[in-house]
């Protein structure tokens, strides 16, 4: 089955400065690749998402960049704010055409700290 | 946010209890997802339903059980026989069968079994 490694596990980066989270994937039949960001205590939100028919994609200070060839996908953030501070969890998922599996596999999840 | 629910957000049993976790949606999704998280880890998939009467097992499967009787509900039972019930349980849906699309996420709710 699918297997998502994440890096860093933690990241403390100053305010201003660019943060970056690595993901790699086993499954080649992945297709769909989102980001989500959770606070402390609250449920996890969608940040961004990326196909696998793209290499990159944007929205304001976030951008993901996915490698298929290599199998890994990163986050970056720039301009880091405070209110940036939380955990981030990559994902991937295939259509479960060949496995039979649908649904995401997530990462282990990095500990962003944005310092002021 | 609105449109998945989950209750309640804190849940206290006594070991060897069988628990009943709610989730309910509004969304007119198809696709109904359980989740387990634990501190200091990602989310790891207990079961997951496609379409109404139908299910399958995921990662963790193992002393819990499910139905979906419903399009609107997907209700998580812990039983007596999982290990170390104890963490935050949170459910999703997503607009259609399969993986490859955005899941919404319900509040949680945080089990403690003692």
């Amino acid at each position: 089955g699918e297997n998502v490694e994440q890096h860093p596990s933690t990241l403390s980066v100053q305010e201003g400065d660019s943060a970056v989270i690595k993901c790699t994937y086993s499954d080649s039949a992945s297709n769909y690749f989102p980001w989500y960001k959770q606070e402390l205590g609250k449920r996890p939100q969608l940040i961004i998402d990326i196909r696998s028919n793209v290499g990159e994609k944007k929205d304001q200070r976030i951008a993901v960049t996915l490698n298929k060839t290599a199998k890994h996908f990163s986050l970056h953030i720039t301009e880091t704010q405070p209110e940036d501070s939380a955990v981030y969890f990559c994902a991937a998922s295939g259509s479960g055409v060949d496995t039979g599996r649908r649904a995401l596999t997530f990462g282990s999840g990095t500990r962003l700290q944005v310092q002021p | 946010d609105g449109g998945i629910t989950q209750s309640p957000k804190y849940l206290f049993r006594k070991e060897g209890q069988n628990v009943t976790l709610s989730c309910e949606q509004n969304l007119n999704h198809d696709a109904m997802y359980w989740y387990r998280q634990d501190p200091g880890q990602g989310l790891r998939l207990i079961y997951y339903s496609q379409i109404v009467n139908d299910f399958q097992k995921g990662d963790i499967a193992e002393g819990y059980s499910v139905s979906r009787e419903k399009k609107e509900s997907f209700p998580l039972t812990v039983t007596s026989a999982q290990k170390n019930p104890t963490a935050f349980y949170l459910c999703a849906s997503s607009p259609s069968p399969g993986g490859s699309y955005e899941q919404y996420f319900g509040p949680g709710t945080r089990l403690t079994v003692t």
